[in-house]
């Protein structure tokens, strides 16, 4: 139990065009999700906080604009990287925690690996 | 941000040899959990600690939660190729955000 898949895998895009990462749990429901970035040999930098049915809501030095962020179900969280550019290039990881039980354990998704050339 | 201070950074060690990490920081936290990734991959929940001086095993892994709830060490026992990757730690804030340690970079030399 406590699935979460990530889509795409792995995206290569132009500078300058938007791109949509899509966080799903697959076998629980998850009232809060989660949008991290990591870069080579650190540790996991969370963006933004995402709930259910309201706005998200983002770090200190997050660009809410940039960083779109959309959490339309118990289910599924979607971070769209607008108008991006290569500094934008990370590994975007996403986590879920379980609507009941748990006491707000993470799950996390395999990751999404974004170049931006 | 905050981190949690894990140590050590990185182990050498041979296969077969038991692993000690541990983890501590200045703030209290309900909630201590630790991870391994692998490269290229998200993390993956090892042990979730819930109540101070909790011990906890995972097979050949045993984590304790500090009795102060402000450390906690993982340990592996004999340790296997497979067992290569990055370990974190990371204390649960009452906001159910995560506070991360830096991580430990396991390596195992055949």
């Amino acid at each position: 139990g406590a699935v979460v898949s990530q889509h795409p895998s792995w995206v290569i895009c132009k500078s300058g065009t938007s791109v949509k990462i899509e966080c799903r749990s697959l076998d629980f429901q998850a009232t809060t999700m989660f949008w991290y970035r990591q870069f080579p040999k650190q540790s996991l930098m969370l963006m933004a906080t995402s709930n259910e049915g309201s706005k998200a809501t983002y770090e200190q030095g997050v660009e809410k604009d940039k960083f779109l962020i959309n959490h339309a179900s118990l289910t599924l969280s979607t971070l769209t990287v607008t108008s991006a550019h290569p500094e934008d290039s990370s590994f975007y990881i996403c986590s879920a925690s379980p609507r009941s039980g748990g006491a707000g354990t993470q799950y996390f998704g395999p990751g999404t690996r974004l170049t931006v050339l | 941000g905050q981190q949690l201070n894990q140590s050590p950074q990185s182990m050498f060690i041979q296969e077969g040899e038991d692993v000690s990490m541990n983890c501590t920081s200045s703030s209290i936290f309900n909630t201590w959990l630790w991870y391994k990734q692998d490269p290229g991959e998200g993390p993956v929940l090892l042990i979730a600690l819930y109540k101070a001086g909790e011990l906890t095993s995972n097979g050949r892994l045993t984590a304790q939660f500090g009795i102060t709830r402000k450390d906690s060490f993982l340990n592996i026992s004999a340790s296997i190729p497979s067992d290569v990757g990055i370990y974190f730690c990371a204390g649960l804030r009452s906001n159910y955000q995560l506070i991360w340690g830096a991580g430990t970079k396991l390596i195992i030399k055949p």
